[in-house]
């Protein structure tokens, strides 16, 4: 079974419009930490957010927000106000247990932003 | 802001030819990691490094490779002899500490093997 799943493997939005994209990971471990990472068309792997498996809130980072629901067992990833420059893959990654700290990636959503 | 680095950004090379990729981790982190990503493909983690040890690689970090902190502020992964198969973006990422989870990544270097 994959450990995470992004179902979505292209998303569209229009500028300053809300996109939600979906992450599902797969985990038996009560210690976890989830990621989000945005991988422009120039290749770099750049960190948005983290959510860990015990925070009692949703991480936010200036327009990024991670909608997490333990139970459903996802992490999506919320940007407000979409800006042209948000276009670009995101990757969701876990990182599982606390014995390991290597991070399990996603298959990527490619987001475009249009205007 | 301090940033992780890779050099060079991008590498052709031969099959059977050794390559060394370099990264400099942010100072101060503690933990070191090689990750890679063939094109079109998920990131896969190759090899973490802490304590100047590797302490835990995957499948694909097999005996062709191997990794180093020669000093204070370098960390190289080594492809002894590399096969069509290694081309992909290698990315080199550090993480504070214990109390932190977040990796940084390098904006990678893009090996080409022909």
């Amino acid at each position: 079974a994959q450990k995470i799943t992004q179902t979505q493997p292209g998303m569209f939005v229009q500028e300053k419009e809300a996109v939600t994209l979906d992450c599902t990971y797969d985990t038996s471990d009560p210690s976890y930490g989830l990621f989000w990472y945005k991988q422009p068309s120039s290749g770099e792997m750049i960190f948005l957010i983290y959510q860990g498996s015990y925070d009692q809130q949703n991480a936010t980072e200036g327009r990024y927000s991670l909608n997490f629901q333990k139970a459903r067992k996802s992490a999506n990833l919320v940007i407000s106000a979409s800006q042209l420059g948000d276009s670009a893959m995101y990757f969701c990654a876990m990182r599982e247990g606390r014995v390991t700290d290597k991070l399990i990636f996603g298959t990527g959503t490619r987001l475009q932003v249009f205007p | 802001e301090p940033e992780v680095t890779q050099t060079p950004s991008h590498q052709v090379t031969q099959m059977g030819q050794e390559v060394i990729l370099r990264c400099v981790p942010i100072s101060n982190h503690l933990y070191f990691y090689w990750y890679r990503q063939i094109l079109g493909q998920k990131v896969e983690f190759l090899v973490s490094f802490y304590n100047n040890e590797i302490s835990e690689k995957s499948e694909i970090f097999d005996d062709q490779f191997s990794v180093e902190r020669p000093d204070g502020s370098n960390f190289t992964l080594k492809i002894r002899s590399t096969k069509l198969e290694d081309s992909a973006m290698y990315f080199c990422a550090s993480r504070p500490g214990d109390r932190s989870d977040e990796q940084y990544f390098g904006p990678g270097t893009r090996l080409t093997v022909t």
